[in-house]
């Protein structure tokens, strides 16, 4: 149980594009769902936290026109990175969480996203 | 904010040792994951432990809430057990507060 989906698992888009990452709880439902961007060899930096229906929050210093967040169902939030450039190059992961866990986070497998 | 520190922040071993990884931190949490990261990014949970001990097979988890730390155990290890290994702690917004883990290398 507590499966968290990821797509793609990589990706690679030329600068200026903009990219979709899906996050999908596939066995329950999420009521929130959180989007990390981890640099190599550091641990994760949360970027924002979506409950289902309602504004992403986003931390201090992340875009909120850059990386816009839709969390439109409980089992379904979307990252879109939009007008990438080489900077925005990292390994993004989403993690899910449902109302009976009581905090506990399921990770997705992360997306590789390279931006040329 | 709360500060969670891991040590130690390396550990190279041959197959077949035990291991001890710690967690200290700096406030009260309402919980706390140790996660195993692979080699190829994914985030396994390992244990969701706000105090007392757990065990899964040869890994085990106790965290001594009123001291501030976990220790992680790793018994008999195997190459797969490799790749980094994440403290995180519930602060009171349920946001997970990351360590920046311990990078475990298993000889064969």
């Amino acid at each position: 149980g507590a499966v968290v989906s990821q797509h793609p698992s990589r990706v690679i888009c030329k600068s200026g594009t903009s990219v979709k990452i899906e996050c999908r709880s596939l066995d329950f439902q999420a009521t929130t769902m959180f989007w990390y961007r981890q640099f190599p060899k550091k641990s994760l930096m949360l970027m924002a936290t979506s409950n289902e229906g309602s504004k992403a929050t986003y931390e201090q210093g992340v875009e909120k026109d850059k990386f816009l967040i839709n969390h439109a169902s409980l089992t379904l939030s979307t990252l879109t990175v939009t007008s990438a450039h080489p900077e925005d190059s990292s390994f993004y992961i989403c993690s899910a969480r449902s109302l009976g866990t009581g905090g506990e986070q399921y990770f997705g497998p992360g997306t590789r996203l390279t931006v040329t | 904010g709360i500060q969670v520190e891991q040590s130690p922040p390396d550990l190279i071993l041959q197959e077949g040792a035990n291991s001890t990884l710690r967690c200290n931190f700096s406030d009260s949490v309402n919980n706390l994951q140790w996660f195993h990261q692979n080699p190829w990014g994914q985030l396994i949970n390992l244990f969701y432990i706000p105090s007392g001990t757990k065990q899964n097979g040869r890994l085990s988890a106790t965290t001594v809430a009123t001291e501030r730390y976990s220790l992680l155990y790793i018994s008999s290890s195997q190459t797969t057990d490799s790749g980094v290994y994440f403290c995180a702690v519930l602060d009171s917004n349920y946001q997970l507060i990351w360590g920046a883990g311990t990078k475990l290398i298993i000889k064969p």
